[in-house]
């Protein structure tokens, strides 16, 4: 089984908002990843958790949050959006925190902010 | 700056066909490559990965050909079926640098029945 699931499949929030998405995966993976993709663009990383520790944050604005409960689950709260950060959210996740290892992706949330 | 690109935003195809997916890169560092498939409204999926340490690596119709001294990988699929179209992404990673991976902006391929 690789699926990554992730919910809500679409959401849409105001400017005031507070919303989280979900990720989950029972792979038994120790690596998730949090992407960020515009339309005919490539997927861009945000966050990075190895064994449930954040590892790489890359400049992310602060109204996006991560969180990893477990090694299951990871989450992305949201405060305070721009509509700039209307996008398609993916979650992926891979066997462990190396570069050699591929990443799977669940379906995405398409995020509007209104 | 884009490290990984793919020149090509589109391809169309006759099925039964080969499709040819190019890719180029900068950074001589990188180490593994992959390609990556995407449908609308869907996540990308995984379809084939290379080490730098080869030079193809093939999975049923899909082969992966990587000339590292041009820094180039291409993505064959044999023959091409009309469940291929999609938009194809290769990514690229180098060892230090944690689990990031590079994609390139994509090539939409159809394959025109």
């Amino acid at each position: 089984d690789t699926e990554v699931t992730q919910t809500p499949k679409h959401l849409v929030m105001g400017m005031t908002n507070k919303k989280s998405l979900k990720c989950e995966q029972h792979m038994g993976h120790r690596a998730m990843y949090w992407y960020k993709q515009k339309a005919k663009k490539p997927p861009e990383l945000m966050f990075v958790y190895s064994y449930e520790k954040l590892s790489i944050n890359e400049s992310v604005p602060s109204r996006f949050s991560p969180e990893c409960p477990n090694s299951s689950l990871l989450n992305l709260h949201l405060h305070a959006l721009q509509p700039e950060d209307s996008a398609l959210y993916l979650c992926a996740s891979s066997q462990g925190p190396s570069y050699s290892y591929e990443q799977y992706f669940g379906p995405g949330t398409r995020l509007t902010v209104t | 700056d884009q490290q990984v690109k793919q020149n090509s935003p589109s391809l169309s195809v006759q099925e039964g066909r080969i499709s040819i997916l190019n890719c180029d890169y900068t950074n001589s560092m990188f180490d593994y490559f992959l390609w990556y498939k995407k449908y609308p409204a869907e996540g990308p999926t995984f379809l084939i990965s290379i080490s730098s340490i080869k030079d193809k690596n093939e999975d049923g119709r899909f082969t992966v050909f990587l000339n590292k001294s041009a820094k180039h990988l291409s993505l064959h699929i044999v023959p091409s079926q009309p469940g291929d179209s999609a938009v194809y992404f290769c990514a690229a990673s180098q060892p230090n640098t944690g689990n990031q991976f590079y994609f390139g902006t994509g090539t939409s391929l159809t394959v025109i029945p």
